[in-house]
């Protein structure tokens, strides 16, 4: 069926280098994908979404890119600090659906 | 408060019990979503209201589960006859409804069924 997957379950990183978290999704008609942060015990954080008539969102310190042609997210993460370190989730839906299908989550280590 | 909340936080409860899940969505918001979360998995979606209407309950995974919304706020998650299995954490979103929107999430129930 449609999925969306993680390449990598653990990155883990030094503080003030960047991240970088991908994601690859199966549903070709998926036009909304959006990428959560979520520490433990805590529900999914929103962080970014990208609509699928761009490529390239940025925010404060985060940068999502969308590459519709392989089906390839990522999320990328500038100067990373130990406050970032949480399980970041893709997730994706269409317009038809609105229910969110995510992927498997990829755990984010920040090593002081 | 302003974000979505969720009751009880944590319930546990004996195999073949009924339990109920609450949540509460930010106000204003006339879509909402329960989704599950297995230990150590993703999400997976459940049902969703649009008002008090659920077009979508495809994720429902059995007939013991059942939801529903009342008022187009408040909306009830109901497990009957529990089962080890549905041990999990249930989480409720909320957005608006209009085009495609960004889903606030609750911090969650989490379900223990001995």
């Amino acid at each position: 069926g449609e999925s969306v997957g993680l390449h990598l379950p653990t990155l883990s990183v030094q503080e003030g280098d960047n991240s970088i978290i991908n994601c690859a999704y199966s549903n070709s008609a998926s036009d909304y994908f959006i990428w959560y942060k979520q520490e433990s015990g805590k529900g999914p954080q929103f962080i970014i979404d990208i609509r699928s008539n761009m490529d390239k969102r940025q925010g404060q310190r985060v940068t999502v890119l969308l590459n519709k042609t392989v089906k390839h997210l990522s999320l990328q993460i500038a100067a990373t600090q130990p406050g970032d370190s949480a399980v970041y989730f893709c997730a994706e839906t269409d317009t038809g659906r609105r229910a969110l299908t995510f992927g498997s989550g990829t755990r984010l280590q920040v090593q002081p | 408060g302003a974000g979505v909340s969720q009751s009880p936080s944590n319930k546990v409860t004996e195999k073949g019990k009924d339990v109920e899940l609450r949540c509460d969505p930010i106000s204003g918001h006339t879509a909402l979503y329960w989704y599950r979360q297995s230990l150590g998995q993703g999400l997976e979606f459940l049902i969703y209201f649009q008002g008090n209407s659920a077009p979508d309950k495809s994720g429902l995974p059995s007939d013991r589960f059942s939801a529903e919304r009342t008022g187009g706020s408040v909306s009830t998650l109901t497990i009957q006859r529990t089962q080890q299995e549905d041990s999990a954490v249930y989480l409720c979103a909320s957005s608006f409804l209009g085009g495609i929107n960004e889903q606030f999430f609750g911090p969650g129930t989490r379900l223990t069924v001995l």
